[in-house]
C-alpha cells in the first residue's frame, strides 16, 4: 500500500472549517483514499473515503487532486468533539489499513 | 443497527496467562480484521478472516498469538502465556467483502489488555 504524509498537528477554532491534508504521491490506480479518526481512548471511526472524485457525506467532504497524488478532508464546521487523531489511508479494497501518525486535530473554543 | 462488539471492554491479566478476546462483527460481514495498538503507538494489523479462513496471518506477532472465526461470524483471538509487552488496545473491525470494491472496515471498541 502507498504510503501518506500528513502535518503531526493542526489546530483549528470552532464553528469553522478544518482542512487536513494529505499527501499520497505513490498512490497505484486502483488504491483508495481512506479517512479515519480516533478519539481518544475509543476504536477509529469511518469518516469517508473516495478513488478519483471528490466525496461529500454527513460528516465530511473529501477533495482528491486530479492527479490523485494528494488530498484534503474538509469538516466544514468544526466542533470540539471533533477532536481527534485524523488518519489518512491509501489502500486497495478489501486489505488491511496501514494507520500512519496521522493527524492530530485540536478544536479550540 | 448493531456495530461491532468485543468483549472484554477491560482485561487485566498475570503475565504467564492465556487471554481469549472476542469479536462480534456487523452481521452480515464477511471480512474481519484485527488489529492491536500499544500505548502511544499506531494500529498494527494482526490477521484478516475471509469467512472462517484467515488468508493474511503475517502479522501475528508471535506463535503465542492465534485466531479463530466459526460460522462465519464471531472471532476469538487467543494469546497464550501472555507478556508484559503484550499489553495494548486489540481492535476488530469488518467489512461486507462484495467482491465490487468499496469494502470499508468498521472497528469495534476494542479491547483493553493489562499484563502485569
Amino acid at each position: 500500500d502507498a504510503k501518506t504524509t500528513q502535518p503531526t498537528s493542526m489546530d483549528c477554532a470552532e464553528g469553522r472549517a478544518a482542512n487536513l491534508p494529505c499527501n499520497h504521491s505513490t498512490i497505484s490506480g486502483n488504491e483508495y483514499v481512506y479517512w479515519y479518526r480516533q478519539i481518544h481512548s475509543q476504536g477509529p471511526q469511518y469518516i469517508i473515503h473516495g478513488l478519483k472524485n471528490n466525496e461529500t457525506n454527513e460528516m465530511a467532504s473529501l477533495i482528491i487532486t486530479e492527479d490523485r497524488k494528494s488530498s484534503t478532508l474538509i469538516l466544514p464546521h468544526a466542533t470540539l468533539r471533533d477532536t481527534a487523531v485524523y488518519y489518512c489511508i491509501v489502500s486497495t479494497s478489501g486489505s488491511r489499513l496501514t494507520f500512519g501518525e496521522g493527524t492530530q486535530l485540536t478544536v479550540n473554543p | 443497527g448493531a456495530g461491532v462488539s468485543q468483549s472484554p471492554s477491560n482485561k487485566v491479566t498475570e503475565k504467564g496467562k492465556d487471554v481469549e478476546l472476542r469479536c462480534d462483527p456487523i452481521s452480515g460481514h464477511t471480512a474481519l480484521y484485527w488489529y492491536r495498538q500499544s500505548l502511544g503507538q499506531g494500529l498494527e494489523f494482526l490477521i484478516y478472516f475471509q469467512g472462517n479462513s484467515a488468508p493474511d496471518k503475517s502479522g501475528l506477532p508471535s506463535d503465542r498469538f492465534s485466531a479463530e472465526r466459526t460460522g462465519g461470524s464471531v472471532s476469538t483471538l487467543t494469546i497464550q502465556r501472555t507478556q508484559q509487552e503484550d499489553s495494548a488496545v486489540y481492535l476488530c473491525a469488518s467489512s461486507i467483502s462484495s467482491g465490487r470494491g468499496q469494502e470499508t472496515q468498521y472497528f469495534g471498541p476494542g479491547t483493553r489488555l493489562l499484563v502485569l
